[in-house]
């Protein structure tokens, strides 16, 4: 079964500027995870989607936003870059349920903002 | 608020010894525990977990020990190998909504010496 698919790998944008990821969940899994990572903060949850609908939200501001489609691939977007957006940006699917954790993760997209 | 964290960031072992990663969690409401795995260039990767009627669970070289009296996790890594060399995160997961999101410590370095 292939894993979270993530893309892209690496992007290098300037300030002002707006970006889109995407990511490709796990055949099967109906949740879809959005988190950030960086040195010093750590991972930071971002915002959940289930069935195409938003279930869960993190503290980001309105920059970052995402959507998720009906064959569960999500993608998320972050308008108006700061310098403070450079990070690691996590993907991670699963079944959804209580019952059906763990997280599984992609390999992430790293955002460099310049 | 509440949080998880780590008490060691960095550990380092010789090849073959066994390692004890610990981590503190403050949610005494917490009742699903995650341990991950991330290398570099890579998304964090399950290992384990263990749910709070638990307090002792075996997996293929790790085991992960939970006491919930002192809030504390643990992770065992018997015969540690090179390719154990990461960094571990412990995760705590709560349930809004019916769905999981984990919140996740900063992160143990492994190093690991042959």
């Amino acid at each position: 079964k292939a894993g979270v698919t993530q893309t892209p790998r690496y992007l290098i944008k300037t300030r002002g500027q707006q970006v889109t990821l995407s990511c490709s969940p796990i055949s099967g899994h109906r949740s879809v995870s959005w988190y950030q990572q960086t040195p010093g903060q750590g991972l930071q949850f971002l915002f959940e989607y289930f069935s195409e609908t938003q279930r869960n939200k993190g503290n980001f501001p309105g920059r970052f936003s995402g959507r998720q489609f009906s064959n569960s691939r999500s993608e998320m977007n972050v308008s108006t870059l700061e310098l403070g957006d450079s990070a690691l940006y996590l993907c991670a699917s699963s079944g959804g349920t209580p019952d059906n954790s763990p997280l599984h993760f992609g390999n992430g997209t790293r955002l460099t903002v310049t | 608020g509440e949080s998880v964290g780590l008490h060691l960031p960095t550990l380092s072992v010789q090849e073959g010894d066994n390692s004890i990663i610990n981590c503190a969690y403050s949610n005494s409401a917490s009742d699903y525990f995650i341990w991950y795995k991330q290398e570099s260039g890579k998304g964090p990767q399950f290992i384990i977990d263990i749910r709070s009627n638990m307090d002792k669970r075996q997996g293929q070289r790790v085991t992960v020990l939970l006491n919930k009296t002192v809030k504390h996790l643990s992770l065992q890594i018997a015969a540690t190998q090179p390719g154990d060399s990461a960094v571990y995160f412990c995760a705590e997961n709560s349930s809004p909504g019916g769905s999981y999101i984990p919140t996740f410590g900063r992160g143990t370095s492994l190093i690991v010496h042959p």
